[in-house]
């Protein structure tokens, strides 16, 4: 069974940092793109952050690109979010999402199959 | 690209077919999907590439639409279906959902 398990939320001051960690299990990490999304209290989804298997590759919203650095550890079977210069617009639920199967040609880059139940973060003073 | 979804609340009785739309600002192709999400729960893929379930999905759930306009059909509601749900394209960078349909029950 695929699981998505996000921890490290909590409350943290406008200015500080946090990390997330999501936790895989039930399939080959290794082989799957992965992403960050999140939702604002009483707001809908929004995508934030990509990356590849080889973490070669990274992608970023606008909205948090040069404060967050997405990473992962493939012998871990783990995603990271590196969250810094936190405002309180960042305040949300951080959910992980699973991206296509490198190896599979058939799948579509940019489809989230699996997401986790998400950990929430409180940016205020 | 923007997606925007109509309309932002949906009130079905249980058993009626329930329709939600979604635009995009400039052609996404069929590189579109569509998510229920309800509270405090993962969000669950329904439909991508427009139009093909995913696995697992019930048939009553079905997608049309390519280019810029886009439809979620649910063709005889259950009442775990009463849900939020939202469009995603994906397209180019950055990937973009829309503000979500919240179906209700009348």
């Amino acid at each position: 069974e695929v699981q998505l398990v996000e921890s490290g939320g909590g409350l943290v001051q406008p200015g500080g940092s946090l990390r997330l960690s999501c936790a895989a299990s039930g399939f080959s990490f290794s082989n799957y793109e992965m992403n960050w999304v999140r939702q604002a209290p009483g707001k809908g989804l929004e995508w934030i952050s990509y990356i590849s298997i080889s973490v070669n590759t990274k992608y970023y919203a606008d909205s948090v690109k040069g404060r967050f650095t997405i990473s992962r550890d493939n012998a871990k079977n783990s995603l990271y979010l590196q969250m810094n210069s936190l405002r309180a617009e960042d305040t949300a639920i951080y959910f992980c999402a699973r991206d296509r199967d490198y190896y599979d040609p058939s799948a579509d880059r940019g489809v989230f199959d699996y997401w986790g139940q998400g950990t929430l973060v409180t940016v205020s003073s | 690209i923007v997606m925007t979804q109509s309309p932002a609340t949906l009130s079905v009785s249980p058993g009626e077919r329930a329709t939600l739309s979604c635009r995009a600002s400039e052609s996404v192709n069929s590189n579109l999907a569509w998510y229920q999400h309800k509270p405090g729960q993962a969000p669950r893929l329904l439909i991508y590439s427009a139009s093909t379930r995913a696995t697992g999905i019930p048939a009553r759930f079905s997608g049309s639409g390519s280019g810029t306009e886009f439809t979620l059909t649910i063709s005889s509601l259950q009442s775990e279906d009463f849900a939020l749900y939202y469009c995603q394209h994906y397209n180019n960078w950055p990937r973009g959902f829309g503000q979500g349909t919240k179906v209700e029950i009348k």
